[in-house]
């Protein structure tokens, strides 16, 4: 069946890049979704790719897709304190005429000062 | 600028009983979800509502009922309380058209203990 994998945890230091990893298996999928949750709160998108693109940059954000290796990874630059939070990857297919996210576990970012 | 809202926040409940978490959209969209996080687990789709006056289960449907009751609004009620429904509720929604792209937005949440 479809499933989505992440690492679970990555601690940075202030400053560093953090790179974020999920695996995805549905070849079909049109959207691929980077969604951040901050503690007691809920999700919110980040950023998103379309399946027929390569990287799309936003800011401090840059994100990779490889297609034939089903990878998606998410890269902060500068990674700050304020962005320690819990990552999502999802990826979006089509269930009839609903759009259904298939969601991995979730990646917990720490940022060390 | 409300987005989705939840109510309660949070809430206690003894084995047995029975609760209903309220959502509620202001975006005019049309798809709305209910969504329990675990730990370990990541987040597990209840039920899913494409359209108003439309309702499918999702991944984890038992011991849940939902209403669609208009636009707006989509409830999820928890007949007999159980241990085992012990999570955070999120709802969602999205415009839900297909060929584009439909961000989810999220509640903040209901942190719902079953003692």
């Amino acid at each position: 069946g479809e499933d989505v994998e992440q690492s679970l945890f990555l601690s940075v230091r202030e400053g560093d890049s953090s790179v974020i990893n999920c695996t995805y298996t549905d070849s079909s999928s049109t959207y691929l979704y980077w969604y951040k949750q901050e503690p007691g709160a809920g999700l919110q998108l980040l950023t998103y790719i379309f399946s027929n693109m390569d990287m799309k940059q936003d800011q401090r954000l840059t994100v990779l897709l490889n297609k034939k290796d089903k990878h998606l990874s998410l890269r902060i630059a500068d990674t700050q304190t304020g962005d320690s939070a819990i990552y999502f990857c999802a990826e979006g297919d089509y269930a009839g005429n609903n759009r259904k996210l298939i969601w991995g576990l979730g990646t917990s970012l720490a940022v060390n000062p | 600028n409300a987005g989705v809202t939840q109510t309660p926040k949070f809430q206690v409940l003894k084995t047995g009983q029975s609760m209903t978490l309220q959502c509620a959209q202001d975006m005019n969209h049309n798809s709305m979800y209910w969504y329990r996080q675990d730990p370990g687990m990541g987040l597990r789709l209840i039920y899913y509502s494409a359209s108003e006056g439309t309702t499918d289960k999702g991944e984890v449907p038992n011991g849940y009922n939902v209403s669609r009751l208009n636009k707006r609004e989509f409830s999820l009620r928890l007949e007999s309380a159980a241990p085992s429904q012990t999570s955070v509720y999120f709802c969602a929604s999205s415009e839900g058209r297909r060929g584009l792209n439909t961000e989810a937005f999220f509640g903040q949440g209901t942190r719902l203990t079953v003692v």
